[in-house]
């Protein structure tokens, strides 16, 4: 089955500063990417994906890339502000029968935005 | 429009002792999912239901079951909890009919179960 890696597992910005976390996947049949964002005590919320066909992909302040050569798929943030401190999960969705439906996810990225 | 509900919020049991989570959609999703999510694990999946009438395990299925009631409701039962299922327990739905639009898999999740089995 598929494994995701997610690095690294708690980053420390300063407000105005950017953030980048890192995700690598296992199998190569992967053509889902979406990243979801859990403020303490909350449900995680899905705040940017990416398709297999598609190297980058941008929404206001956020941006996800995707390199199928090495199998690995970034969360690129700028300007954080302090209400982006959260944790942050990658996941993973394999097409075929074995995987049907799946998300494997990584293990989160505590992010903390300094003021 | 509630989305995807869970009850309880909060729940104690001890060693031994049996419940089940209570999952209900409102978005006439086809698939449901039930995770564990303990601190520095992520997001693991316990079972899933890709449509109403199946259900199959996921990473972690042991010590739990589950029952899909129809299409709107997921619950998942711990016959004899353990100290090692205390954790926090989300269920999700997403639309996924035959992958025709990747916003299909967009899951969407429920407020959370904390369970502590003592």
């Amino acid at each position: 089955g598929e494994n995701v890696e997610q690095h690294p597992s708690t980053l420390s910005v300063q407000e105005g500063d950017s953030a980048v976390i890192k995700c690598t996947y296992s199998d190569s049949a992967s053509n889902y990417f979406p990243w979801y964002k859990q403020e303490l005590g909350k449900r995680p919320q899905l705040i940017i994906d990416i398709r297999s066909n598609v190297g980058e992909k941008k929404d206001q302040r956020i941006a996800v890339t995707l390199n199928k050569t090495a199998k690995h798929f970034s969360l690129h943030i700028t300007e954080t502000q302090p209400e982006d401190s959260a944790v942050y999960f990658c996941a993973a969705w394999a097409s075929g029968s074995y995987n049907f439906n799946k998300f494997y996810f990584g293990s989160g990225t505590k992010l903390n935005v300094k003021p | 429009n509630a989305g995807v509900t869970q009850t309880p919020k909060f729940q104690v049991l001890k060693t031994g002792q049996s419940m089940t989570l209570q999952c209900a959609q409102d978005m006439n999703h086809n698939s449901m999912y039930w995770y564990r999510q303990d601190p520095g694990m992520g997001l693991r999946l316990i079972y899933y239901s890709a449509s109403e009438g199946t259900t199959d395990k996921g990473e972690v299925p042991n010590g739990y079951n589950v029952s899909r009631l129809n299409k709107r409701e997921f619950s998942l039962r711990l016959e004899s909890a353990a100290p090692s299922q205390t954790s926090v327990y989300f269920c999700a739905s997403s639309a996924f009919a035959s992958g025709v639009s990747f916003r299909d898999y967009e899951q969407y999740f429920g407020p959370g179960t904390r369970l502590t089995v003592t």
